[in-house]
């Protein structure tokens, strides 16, 4: 298994346009996380999944946001009507989630550049 | 809401020297707790976590943590830093029955001058 993948990479728009970002997590992982991280700041929790089933989202994800994992697999992100403030790097991270204490270990995927013009 | 301070943005020491990133957590329950590291155009890599048992962790790399409940704290150490362990480091919490979401402090760049 290659890790978890994010595509694309970067990502250029024009304010108000429609962005959509896809994560495909390590193949046996039930669980998939999203979260943005902003220039000097630490990554900030956006939602995430336990196999297809959306199980929380932030007070960060407004309703421009919206994510899916339809078949418990890979993941998309998509942001209506960006705005500036949504340049970000995006990042995905999957887990195996099971009986043991504690959540499992997650695994980012190396993120995608939004940058909103 | 819990919350993750991480004392000091940039942290600077010589090589062979120790290396002590700082780490607190506001929580009325321990949660479970994490450091990750962010290399330069690479993705974020677990060094090592808390959830149960022993305080004192080791990890990747010859870093050590330790839980103390009473200070609330999981400060990162190393003995003798080494050049390559230049990076961002990044403090972390996951509260208890809450689907293992991470709440990142907001991170300590560590430079190390030879």
């Amino acid at each position: 298994d290659t890790g978890v993948s994010q595509d694309p990479r970067h990502k250029i728009t024009k304010r108000g346009q429609n962005v959509t970002f896809r994560c495909d997590p390590i193949s046996e992982h039930n669980r998939l996380y999203w979260y943005r991280q902003t220039l000097g700041q630490g990554p900030e929790f956006l939602t995430y999944f336990q196999n297809e089933a959306q199980l929380e989202k932030s007070r960060l994800l407004s309703d421009r946001f919206s994510a899916e994992r339809p078949k418990g697999s890979f993941s998309t992100l998509e942001i209506q009507r960006t705005e500036q403030g949504d340049s970000a790097m995006y990042l995905c991270a999957s887990s195996l989630a099971g009986w043991w204490e504690g959540p499992g270990e997650q695994f980012f995927g190396p993120g995608t550049r939004l940058t909103v013009l | 809401a819990q919350s993750v301070t991480q004392l000091g943005s940039h942290v600077s020491v010589s090589e062979g020297a120790l290396v002590l990133l700082r780490c607190n957590y506001s929580s009325s329950v321990p949660p479970y707790l994490f450091w990750y590291v962010q290399y330069p155009n690479q993705g974020l890599q677990l060094l090592l976590k808390y959830t149960t048992g022993a305080t004192l962790v080791k990890g990747i790399n010859g870093f050590e943590a330790e839980f103390k409940k009473s200070e609330t704290s999981f400060h990162l150490t190393k003995p003798s830093a080494h050049m390559s362990d230049a990076a961002e480091y990044f403090c972390a919490v996951s509260p208890r029955n809450q689907g293992g979401k991470l709440i990142f402090g907001q991170g300590t760049e560590l430079s190390v001058k030879p």
